[in-house]
């Protein structure tokens, strides 16, 4: 049963430090996909990307947040420095660009909370 | 821009009731819908779909129909569980559900009483 999968579930850290996320996408999935859960604003995109190239990272803070994917297994969320307002549930998810019928597939999260 | 609007609850039912969790958006083109299901602790998962008007998704005893004449995707099950209780999240993307960013509601908390 393929399954995308994060690490750490669980961070907490301390304002100002640096916080890294990773994500292995399902094996032959070629689209990654970042989003941001908050009470507030609920679920946004953060960045994507297809075939390893980002595609859109416009719904991601410039200035703190990047986003990588150094290999076809592995996507990374790093922020630095990190702030109280990026407490979030960080969720990962991966697909195919085969067509309309493609499925998006989540990973369990990260859950930050930064003091 | 492209946008989700569903009712926020929580939605309180007994076990064995009619349910309809309301969906409605707005989309620049001819969008892919969706709804996902969230476990407490667990990310989301997908438990229907539709990509074109007049579609009927279903899955697990639940059911959703494309209707683009009133820009809706209500989601709606006839007997409820407890099982069932999650949040419910109606959504969207533009371009094929692998292809491009999803667009999402605020999420529906429903709850099942025994």
């Amino acid at each position: 049963d393929a399954r995308v999968t994060q690490t750490p579930r669980h961070k907490v850290t301390e304002m100002g430090q640096e916080v890294t996320m990773r994500c292995q996408p399902i094996l032959g999935h070629n689209t990654v996909f970042w989003y941001r859960q908050t009470m507030m604003q609920g679920l946004e995109l953060l960045a994507y990307f297809r075939n390893r190239a980002p595609l859109d990272d416009s719904g991601m803070p410039k200035d703190r947040f990047s986003a990588e994917m150094p290999d076809a297994t592995l996507a990374t969320l790093k922020i630095q420095p990190s702030e109280p307002r990026d407490s979030a549930v960080y969720f990962c998810a991966s697909g195919t660009d085969r067509g309309r019928r493609e499925t998006q597939y989540f990973g369990p999260g990260t859950r930050l909370l930064v003091l | 821009g492209d946008s989700v609007t569903q009712m926020e609850g929580p939605v309180t039912l007994s076990e064995e009731a009619f349910l309809t969790i309301n969906c409605t958006y707005t989309a620049t083109g001819y969008p892919s819908l969706f709804w996902y299901v969230q476990y407490p602790g667990e990310g989301l998962q997908l438990l229907l779909k539709a990509t074109k008007a007049d579609d009927k998704g279903s899955n697990k005893g639940f059911e959703a129909t494309y209707r683009k004449e009133t820009t809706s995707f209500h989601l709606e099950k006839g007997s409820v569980q407890v099982s069932d209780s999650a949040v419910y999240f109606c959504a969207l993307t533009d371009s094929g559900g692998g292809a491009d960013g999803l667009t999402f509601g605020k999420g529906t908390h429903l709850i099942i009483q025994p």
